[in-house]
């Protein structure tokens, strides 16, 4: 089956923490994508990151992180020294060749507080 | 400006009566598709579609049906069968399949 997990339904912390988003995927491609996006309160899906199977290189990109494990089968997203304005629903999406779906988990909330 | 365009972005029916969204796009995009988001749901696919006049039904298309006759646009129709349609629907175009997806505002469905 193809299935993208997020468990972490709600996360609230305090400005300047870190945080980690879990993301978790099944897939039976070997050729597939892993995606991360964030909903604000607009409701428009804004673009973060992407990386195919092929590429486990973690990334950072100012204070987001993303550390991709094949063997855990585990896509996690880490924000260093939170903000208020990183508050947002948080989804991990996967797109895989057969068929050429897109899915997504069920999202964070992520809450950050002053 | 390129970009997806949903509208509207709020809509109200009454029970019973069909009613189809609209999504278009001009970043010519071969993929598109359509999501529903339900408070702790995150989103479903409805539908989606790799190429002009072929689509295929996603993890939850009973109650929906679409067309796409044109590379720019993807509709999409609730039709009275759809048991719960009061959602958030979300319309999203792709370029190759190792490219991010681009999503419109999306519109709220409200059916009383």
């Amino acid at each position: 089956a193809q299935k993208v997990t997020q468990a972490q339904t709600e996360i609230s912390v305090v400005e300047k923490e870190d945080v980690t988003l879990d993301c978790v995927y099944e897939t039976r491609d070997t050729t597939y994508y892993l995606f991360w996006y964030k909903q604000p309160p607009s409701g428009e899906l804004v673009f973060l990151i992407r990386r195919n199977s092929f590429d486990e290189q973690n990334e950072i990109s100012g204070r987001y992180s993303w550390n991709f494990q094949k063997s855990t089968s585990s896509f996690n997203f880490t924000i260093t020294a939170s903000q208020v304005v990183d508050s947002a629903v948080y989804f991990c999406a996967l797109h895989y060749n057969q068929g050429g779906k897109l899915i997504f988990g069920q999202g964070t909330e992520l809450s950050v507080k002053p | 400006d390129g970009g997806i365009t949903q509208s509207p972005k709020y809509l109200f029916r009454k029970e019973g009566q069909n009613v189809t969204l609209s999504c278009e796009q001009n970043l010519n995009h071969d993929a598109m598709y359509w999501y529903r988001q339900d408070p702790g749901q995150g989103l479903r696919l409805i539908y989606y579609s790799q190429i002009v006049n072929d689509f295929q039904k996603g993890d939850i298309a009973e109650g929906y049906s679409v067309s796409r006759e044109k590379k720019e646009s993807f509709p999409l129709t609730v039709t009275s069968a759809q048991k719960n349609p009061t959602a958030f629907y979300l319309c999203a175009s792709a370029g190759l399949p190792n490219t991010e997806a681009f999503f419109g505002q999306g519109t709220r469905l409200t059916v009383v």
